[in-house]
């Protein structure tokens, strides 16, 4: 069962266009909400996080939106540039549920053409 | 040397072969994980060592096998594995506690082609 939907697969947008990757989970007890980015022959690194108790977060160029009646949870990459191409996971964590750790969604490829 | 290492970067091996992945953080953090990333799935979470202490093994098969000496040290021994074991291995670190394990911090892996 996977507890984290990501979507879509793969993304291509224009540069100086808007990415949006969507996700939606289905543990209720979730309550922390980061977003990796992972380029080819790196490991995943923290971008962005939120907490459910607001519905926005922004940093720079990269934004989360949050929806907790609806379960879902949205990364939107403005003024998207080509060094933002990479794989993108949305992923979900229960901080008070012992070790359970992350869970992930299955990626985003994300390609901004020139 | 900063962050977190793994090395090897890559690994072939047959099935019958025993091989370690070593994983080693400079960041002081108190929390070491290990997981295999596979194409099209998510990030699949194996072992948890909390301040030394394994906290968390996701019904990961008895030919991996991890070891934590110490908080800055994670080791992933392999044996007979099989070819679906074929995968990209991440190492992460986080400061200890649930409450930190959302804000990990990767290694570059180790990509392990079992033949």
């Amino acid at each position: 069962q996977q507890q984290v939907k990501q979507s879509p697969q793969s993304l291509i947008v224009q540069k100086g266009g808007i990415s949006i990757i969507n996700c939606a989970y289905e543990n209720t007890a979730f309550d922390y909400f980061p977003w990796y980015q992972q380029f080819p022959g790196k490991g995943p690194a923290l971008l962005i996080a939120i907490r459910p108790d607001v519905s926005e977060k922004k940093e720079g160029r990269f934004t989360i939106s949050f929806n907790k009646s609806a379960k879902q949870f949205s990364l939107h990459i403005m003024d998207s540039q080509p060094g933002d191409s990479a794989t993108y996971f949305c992923a979900a964590l229960n901080s008070g549920g012992g070790a359970d750790g992350l869970t992930f969604g299955k990626g985003t490829h994300l390609i901004i053409q020139p | 040397e900063t962050g977190v290492t793994q090395t090897p970067r890559h690994l072939v091996m047959g099935m019958t072969n025993k091989k370690s992945l070593k994983c080693e953080q400079h960041l002081g953090h108190n929390a070491m994980y290990w997981y295999k990333q596979s194409a099209k799935k998510p990030l699949e979470l194996m072992f948890v060592y909390n301040f030394k202490e394994q906290t968390e093994n996701n019904s990961v098969p008895s030919r991996f096998s991890p070891e934590c000496p110490n908080s800055s040290h994670l080791f992933l021994h392999l044996h007979t594995l099989q070819p679906e074991d074929s995968a990209l291995y991440l190492c992460a670190s986080s400061q200890g506690g649930a409450g930190w394990a959302g804000e990990l911090f990767f290694g570059e892996g180790s990509r392990l082609t079992v033949l």
